[in-house]
């Protein structure tokens, strides 16, 4: 167990719609990355947060957006849904931020 | 920006070495990390290089050469449990990017 919490694990919808992904860090960690992988693709980076604060942007589509609150835990807002999108989508977090990542066990997203 | 190449696949008998070769170019450098991946499941972090030279950690080790934009990852004593899809991971300035993986498969 990485210590980093996904929720939830699997997410079936339908074209158009919106989902909300939620990532709880490791205790103490400050610094969140979500991570697309799609099925035959490697990960690909969309966004980190650091201490509530936006760091680093990826490859992350205008249909998509994040926060990390001050309790750490953060959000990955996915909205007008396409058949695309559909892919595991991971959460890591790290201490500082030259550590190493620890990834959650991902949400499985489904757009039919 | 960052460019990670690594093989796609490798087959290796059980109890033999098979080594992953990673080259990669980034505009600023600051680690390279190797993740282990099984099919369906969360990375896990292998090792991790900064500086030039050999890391060993068991029965996988890791090499740097910065110069060179170039790392590989040892395993020895290959069992069973190793086929999974191995991951080199440049940190260049502040984001983590992930070549696409390399996937190992190991035959009794």
């Amino acid at each position: 167990d990485s210590g980093v919490t996904q929720t939830p694990k699997h997410l079936i919808t339908a074209t158009g719609q919106r989902v909300t992904l939620r990532c709880s860090p490791r205790s103490g960690d400050l610094s969140v990355y979500w991570y697309q992988q799609s099925l035959d693709q490697g990960l690909q980076f969309l966004i980190q947060y650091y201490n509530g604060e936006e760091r680093a942007k990826g490859n992350i589509l205008e249909r998509f957006s994040a926060q990390q609150f001050p309790d750490l835990h953060s959000e990955l807002n996915l909205s007008s849904l396409e058949l695309g999108d559909s892919a595991l989508y991971f959460c890591a977090s790290s201490g500082i931020e030259n550590e190493k990542l620890f990834f959650g066990s991902g949400t499985q997203l489904s757009v039919l | 920006g960052q460019n990670i190449d690594q093989p796609t696949e490798m087959t290796a008998t059980e109890g033999a070495i098979v080594q992953i070769n990673c080259t990669y170019q980034t505009s600023g450098f600051n680690g390279l990390f190797w993740y282990q991946q099984h099919a369906g499941e969360a990375p896990t972090f292998l090792s991790y290089n900064v500086l030039d030279g050999l890391e060993e950690k068991g029965r996988f080790s890791s090499f740097l050469s910065r110069s060179k934009g170039y790392s590989y990852l040892l395993l020895k004593e290959l069992q069973m449990k190793d086929s999974a899809s191995y991951l080199c991971a440049v940190r260049g300035d502040y984001k983590l990017s992930f070549g696409a993986g390399t996937t190992v498969t190991v035959r009794a």
